[in-house]
C-alpha cells in the first residue's frame, strides 16, 4: 500500500521569504511519480511541481523546487521569494507508475499563508 | 477550453435524499475521474473512466453511489439515500490516458452538505 504523509498542518512566513513544506511516503515501488498540487480557496487543484523517480535531478519550476531523497522516501517543496497568492493548502501526492492506470494517493496536506 | 467544469458548486441535502452531480471534462481527454475529500484530509480516489467504460471502483463507493459517462463526455455522480457521513466535497479530473502520469487537471468540485 502507498502512504503520504505530511507532518505541518499549517505553516506561515513573511512574504518574499523562503519556506519549505515537508512530505514523506512510503511505497515498495521502484518506479513511480511525486506531485506537489495547490489548493486556493477558489477549491481548484492547481499542479506545482512533478519528480519523476527515476531522475535524480531535483526538479525546479520558477519559485518552486523540490528536494527528492529517494531512499529516504522525502520529497520536500521549497517556495522562494513567497507572494500572497502562494497562500493555499498544499498537497503532496504520490502516483504509481507500474500499471495502465495511474492513481494518486494524496497526504493530508499542508496549509500555507503569506503575510504582508 | 474552459478546463474541467463542475456543477453545481454547492449541495444542500437533507439526510436520505438523492443528489447527482455533473463534470464536465476537458473535451480530448479520454479519462475522467471522481475523487473525495474530506475536512482536513487529501482527496481520495472513488473511481475513473476511460471513454464511457468505468473501468476501476473504490471501495468507498459504496452501492448508493453510482457514477456514468454516456458517450464518454460528460459524467455523473448520483448518491443515493444520503448519510451525513457523504458530506465532503467531491472532485472531478480529467486527462488523456498516455499522459496520466503528467498529472490530472481538476475542476473546483462540489461541496456537499447532508443535514
Amino acid at each position: 500500500a502507498q502512504t503520504v504523509t505530511q507532518s505541518q498542518p499549517e505553516m506561515s512566513v513573511q512574504e518574499a521569504e523562503t519556506v519549505t513544506l515537508s512530505c514523506t511516503y512510503d511505497t515498495s515501488e521502484s518506479n513511480y511519480y511525486l506531485f506537489w498540487y495547490k489548493q486556493p480557496p477558489s477549491r481548484q487543484m492547481i499542479l506545482v511541481i512533478r519528480q519523476e523517480a527515476y531522475k535524480q535531478q531535483n526538479a525546479t519550476e520558477n519559485r518552486f523546487s523540490v528536494n527528492f531523497q529517494k531512499a529516504a522516501k522525502s520529497f520536500s517543496l521549497k517556495i522562494s521569494d513567497s507572494q500572497l497568492g502562494d497562500t493555499a493548502m498544499y498537497f503532496c501526492a504520490f502516483m504509481t507508475a507500474q500499471y495502465n492506470f495511474n492513481k494518486f494517493y494524496f497526504g493530508s496536506g499542508t496549509k500555507l499563508n503569506v503575510k504582508p | 477550453d474552459t478546463g474541467v467544469s463542475q456543477d453545481p458548486r454547492h449541495k444542500i441535502t437533507k439526510r436520505g435524499q438523492n443528489v447527482t452531480f455533473r463534470c464536465d471534462p476537458i473535451s480530448e481527454h479520454n479519462r475522467l475521474y471522481w475523487y473525495r475529500q474530506t475536512l482536513g484530509q487529501g482527496p481520495e480516489f472513488l473511481t475513473y473512466f476511460q471513454n464511457e467504460a468505468q473501468l476501476e471502483k473504490s471501495r468507498l463507493l459504496s452501492d448508493r453511489f453510482s457514477a456514468e459517462r454516456p458517450k464518454g463526455s460528460f459524467s455523473t455522480l448520483e448518491i443515493q439515500r444520503t448519510e451525513q457521513g457523504d458530506s465532503a466535497m467531491y472532485l472531478c479530473a480529467s486527462s488523456l490516458a498516455d499522459r496520466s502520469f503528467y498529472g490530472y487537471t481538476f475542476g473546483s468540485g462540489t461541496r456537499l452538505t447532508v443535514v
